[in-house]
């Protein structure tokens, strides 16, 4: 069964400051990894996938890495702005069909 | 392309009523998902369709739970008989199945339907 663990579960930081969102899984079998972006009380926006044949994504500010062999994905957020608060998720599929497994996210809070 | 589209946004009922919620997927997506969220948790599979067939169904979804894609296009989720622990975000997703192309595969949600169980 797939398990997907994202810490810290909450991180402030002033503007400007560059951050690294962690997620871990415990099945490295993936599909691909699909990161999120959720604000409160929304639905949940797509931001970068990975597909497992590739090693990193990046979308302007954004860049995210996944390394199959040890379970992890990183998000890369340069130059945070408040805009940017908001609750980060990472997806986890196993297969092409099926499911994805979602962490619990971590809020991020930018302070001006 | 409108995006994918829940109705309605919020409802409030009491318990032992029925719910429906409805999701529009993207046009020409054949694969369409329900998620649950509750607060400060991550969303938890529920159900997946390829068009208009269910090929997955979660523990989760109890015998009061049940969801349907007529013609493999919009998809309901009903729940029978309420009970406050149903109360959450319910979240419709879906995505293309085609190989080779760019964003296969990649996940597009609605804003949600959220349920509130006095």
């Amino acid at each position: 069964k797939q398990e997907v663990t994202q810490i810290p579960a909450a991180l402030s930081v002033p503007e400007g400051e560059n951050l690294v969102l962690n997620c871990s899984f415990t099945d490295s079998a993936i599909y691909n990894l699909q990161w999120f972006r959720q604000d409160p009380g929304k639905g949940l926006t797509s931001l970068l996938l990975i597909q497992s044949s590739q090693r990193e994504q990046t979308s302007g500010r954004l860049n995210a890495s996944l390394d199959k062999s040890s379970g992890r994905s990183t998000l890369y957020i340069a130059a945070s702005q408040p805009g940017d608060s908001a609750t980060y998720l990472c997806a986890v599929r196993t297969s092409n069909a099926g499911k994805s497994t979602f962490g619990d996210g971590t809020t991020l809070t930018v302070k001006p | 392309d409108t995006g994918v589209s829940q109705d309605p946004r919020h409802k409030i009922t009491k318990r032992g009523q029925n719910v429906t919620f409805r999701c529009d997927p993207i046009s020409e997506h054949n694969r369409l998902y329900w998620y649950r969220q509750t607060l400060g948790q991550g969303p938890e599979f529920l159900t997946y369709f390829q068009n208009e067939a269910q090929l997955e169904k979660s523990r989760l979804l109890s015998d009061r739970f049940s969801a349907e894609r007529p013609k493999g296009s919009f998809s309901t989720l009903e729940i029978q008989r309420t009970e406050q622990g149903d109360s959450a975000m319910y979240l419709c997703a879906s995505s293309i199945r085609t190989s080779g192309v760019s964003g296969a595969n990649v996940l597009t949600f609605g804003a949600g339907s959220r349920l509130t169980v006095l």
